[in-house]
Formats: C-alpha cells, structure tokens, sequence
C-alpha cells in the first residue's frame, strides 16, 4: 500500500523559515519524480516544486513566486523530499501536499498547513 | 501555462447525471486526469488520461475527450459524490489545475 505523509506545517511570522518532509513507502521511490503542490484558502491548487530522480541528476524546478526562497530536496534511503520555505510570506499560506507522479498524481499525501502571519 | 477553465458550481439531484467540463486554453492531448476533493481530504484520482478509470473508482463516473475539451461524467449521481472536482492536466510544463466545479447535491 502506497503512503505518502506530510510534516512540518504550522504558524510562522513573515520573513521567518519552515521545512517541510514528506514520507513515503509502498512504492519506488528512487525512480520517482516527486512534487510539491499548495493549495490556497480559496481551494486553487498551484504547483509549487519538482524534483526529478538519479537517473535525471536529480533535477529542481520552481513555480516563478518562489524561486530563491524554496528549496525542495530528496533522501532516497529515507524514501523522503523536503521542502526548505525562507523568508515566508502571508501569500504563502496554503495547504502543502506532496504527490508522486507517474504521468498524473494517483498518490497524495493528507497534506500540511503553513500559515504565515504575524 | 495552460489555462484550464471549469464551471464553479453545478447542483443536481440524487439519482441524475451529470457532466462537468473543463477547456483547456491549449491542446493537452490526451493527459487530462480529474479529481474529487472533500472537505479536509486531499484530492482523489477519478480518471487518468481522459478516460480512465482509477483503482476503486465506481463505475458510475466516466470521462471523454480530447485536445482542449474534456467532459467528467458522473451517472446516477449518490449523495457521497458531494464534492469538489478538479481537472489537471499533465502534457504542458507546468501541470496546471483547473480552479475546481463544487458539485451540490438538491
């Protein structure tokens, strides 16, 4: 059975950091392509970073608003990503999940909330 | 990036069918998956590729299309099917979201 389980969230002032890490097991994961997604208090769902495997030299992308304040990671023997968040901002507050893609996302963690707001 | 366009809201009444549409603002081919979210869950799979059926998924629900628009069909809709409905597609870095149908039940 596939898990995937997120942590880390909570309430956090502006300008401060948060790291988010998602679990996973039941599947592959040194061969997945594993994603970050938020979704904001009004229910849009915006990918937020992607991070390929190995074999694509574990290749980074970032939605344009938080390029150079995110950070996404994996540990493949912990089966594991992360997500280093700095200098956070209230237009970031959202519902972070992590989702594992194979072409659509079949596999979604129950996700975490960063709130930020002082 | 590629806009994905859905009605916001649609109510019908248990027993009913129901489509919900979702156009794409470019072509995606086939790779357009649907969603259902509750309130506090995260999103569900429906339908991948268009016209898939996602493990466990009953029957009931079906999708169609192709190119830039795309059809979820639930048929008899159940009182469980309460919901919100997302489209995603996956053909167009970066894989967008459609801003979800909430889907009442009368």
């Amino acid at each position: 059975e596939v898990q995937v389980l997120e942590s880390g969230g909570g309430l956090v002032q502006p300008g401060n950091s948060l790291k988010l890490s998602c679990a996973t097991s039941g599947f592959t994961f040194s061969t997945a392509w594993m994603y970050w997604y938020r979704q904001f208090p009004e229910k849009r769902l915006e990918w937020v970073a992607r991070i390929k495997a190995k074999s694509n030299n574990y290749a980074t992308d970032y939605t344009e608003s938080v390029k150079g304040r995110f950070t996404i990671s994996r540990d493949d023997s912990k089966s594991s990503i992360y997500l280093q968040m700095n200098n956070l901002k209230e237009e970031d507050t959202a519902i972070y999940y992590c989702a594992r893609y194979g072409g659509w996302f079949a596999y979604w963690g129950q996700g975490t909330l960063v709130t930020v707001s002082s | 990036d590629t806009v994905l366009t859905q009605s916001p809201a649609l109510a019908v009444s248990p027993g009913e069918r129901v489509s919900i549409s979702c156009r794409a603002s470019e072509g995606v081919n086939s790779y357009m998956h649907w969603y259902q979210q509750k309130p506090g869950q995260q999103p569900k799979l429906l339908i991948y590729k268009a016209s898939n059926l996602a493990s466990g998924v009953p029957a009931r629900f079906s999708g169609s299309g192709s190119g830039t628009d795309f059809t979820l069909t639930i048929d008899p809709v159940e009182a469980d099917d309460t919901a919100t409905y997302f489209c995603q597609q996956s053909w167009n870095d970066p894989y967008t979201f459609g801003a979800g149908t909430k889907l009442e039940l009368k």
